[in-house]
């Protein structure tokens, strides 16, 4: 099964741009990027999602690779609210459409 | 408004005594998923339903059934919850289209406690 492997924490400042980057080196062409995010004591939430182009939404930007093998969640200007773990996703159609997310990066940011 | 409802938010059970969780949604999804995340864990993903279609992990014990009745609600029973299986229990939806990005859309979740 595709995997994404994720650094297991980051830290950044407020009003700064956050980076957080996911490999997926064994993805495939029909596989989609997601990403979620889980605030504490809630369920996760939809960030944004990617095939092949960069995409951008009002919460974030995806930045995926030419080779696909790695993509970057850019969150413009981090707030305190934007603390939260964030996962990375492959959607795998072959595998019938099954999430598994893996560990996720805790983002932590400072005032 | 919101779209996946779960219910209770908050269990408290005894070791061994059957718990039903449910799940249900407004936004006429064909998929339904249950997770289980504990603590300072990831989801794990237990089984989902594509319409009546049910998809069992391969690791998820017997002691965990669901149940879909109708494209609303979806159930999780715990047949004999043991003090492992105290978790956050996440309902997820999602549309299933030829090509589509299948987006999640999750519940707030359920919390079990066996005592």
């Amino acid at each position: 099964d595709a995997k994404t492997t994720q650094p297991n924490s980051m830290e950044s400042n407020e009003e700064e741009p956050v980076h957080l980057p996911c490999n997926h080196s064994t993805i495939s062409g029909t596989d989609y990027i997601h990403w979620y995010r889980q605030l504490p004591s809630q369920g996760p939430e939809y960030v944004i999602h990617g095939l092949t182009s960069n995409v951008n939404n009002r919460m974030a930007s995806l930045a995926i690779a030419e080779d696909r093998k790695s993509s970057t969640l850019i969150l413009h200007r981090a707030t305190l609210r934007d603390a939260a773990v964030y996962y990375c996703i492959l959607r795998v159609p072959r595998n019938n459409n099954d999430m598994r997310f893996g560990a996720g990066t805790r983002l932590t940011v400072k005032p | 408004d919101a779209m996946v409802i779960q219910n209770p938010r908050y269990q408290v059970t005894q070791f061994g005594k059957p718990v039903t969780l449910s799940c249900s949604q407004t936004l006429n999804h064909n998929v339904m998923y249950w997770y289980q995340q504990k603590s300072s864990q990831a989801p794990k993903l237990l089984f989902h339903y594509y319409d009546k279609d049910f998809n069992n992990e391969a690791d998820t014990p017997d002691n965990f059934q669901s149940r879909r009745p109708n494209t609303s609600f979806c159930f999780l029973d715990i047949r004999s919850p043991g003090l492992g299986d105290a978790a956050m229990y996440l309902c997820a939806t999602s549309i299933r289209r030829q090509g589509g990005a299948n987006v999640l859309t999750f519940g707030a979740g359920s919390r079990l406690t066996v005592l």
